[in-house]
């Protein structure tokens, strides 16, 4: 059971909006720490796409965003593309766990 | 460009043990901290193990602790996961990642290797 929360799946239209959800506690984003985004290409290794909360690396799309309110995230990918169906993580840290970072269980993206 | 290749995974009996390695390249390899993160078959991102840029401060995961050890040569650029009594639990992928820091203290992974796959079993 991961400390970080995702939905399973989500789906959307080419061209439409999808959001993907991140929800944590008082210990991890809710205690202020940030929130990180990795895209997971079927048999690929992560990616980095966003850091720091909204943070777009080089290279990434601005169709993606990144944002933080409270003790959730939220992903936010618009114009959707087919090239977009990938596994989604969140990542953060927690304070009650010795670890240095924690995953959310993952979203898979499936475009229409 | 930045580059992570790992290598060393196998099919190995319970008990037994492995050592992976990571070959780094395209940046400074001693100024940067890393990390081992695995992913079993079908699941998520699990971190395991830390290691700071000069090898002194390193973390596990409690899943871990007391039967792994992360090295690092930077010497020879590499990082190393040295895996002993090996569960069938440990079966995944293992990626090394570079570690980068985000405002005072937030830390995200901003370079993944390909990975290497360890199986346990008998």
């Amino acid at each position: 059971q991961s400390v970080l929360t995702q939905p399973p799946s989500v789906s959307g239209a080419p061209g439409q909006r999808v959001t993907i959800s991140c929800t944590g506690s008082s210990s991890n984003i809710g205690a202020g720490y940030d929130v990180h985004w990795y895209q997971q290409l079927p048999g690929t290794a992560p990616k980095l796409l966003i850091y720091g909360n909204s943070n777009r690396p080089s290279g990434v799309p601005d169709r993606f965003s990144g944002s933080k309110s409270g003790t959730s995230a939220s992903l936010a990918i618009t114009g959707l593309q087919a090239e977009d169906e990938a596994d989604y993580y969140c990542q953060s840290y927690d304070s009650s766990l010795s670890g240095l970072a924690v995953f959310g269980g993952g979203t898979q993206l499936t475009v229409l | 460009q930045v580059q992570l290749v790992e290598s060393g995974g196998g099919l190995v009996k319970p008990g037994g043990s492995l050592r992976l390695s990571c070959a780094a390249s395209g940046f400074t390899f001693s100024d940067y901290y890393m990390s081992w993160i695995r992913q079993a078959p079908g699941k998520g991102l699990e971190w395991v193990s830390y290691i700071s840029s000069s090898g002194s401060t390193i973390y596990y995961a409690d899943s871990v602790k007391g039967r792994f050890t992360i090295s690092r040569d930077n010497a020879k650029n590499s990082l190393y996961l040295q895996m002993n009594s090996l569960r069938a639990e440990d079966t995944a992928v293992y990626y090394c990642a570079r570690h980068s820091k985000y405002g005072s203290g937030s830390y995200y992974f901003d370079y993944w290797g390909q990975g290497t796959l360890v199986t346990v079993s008998s």
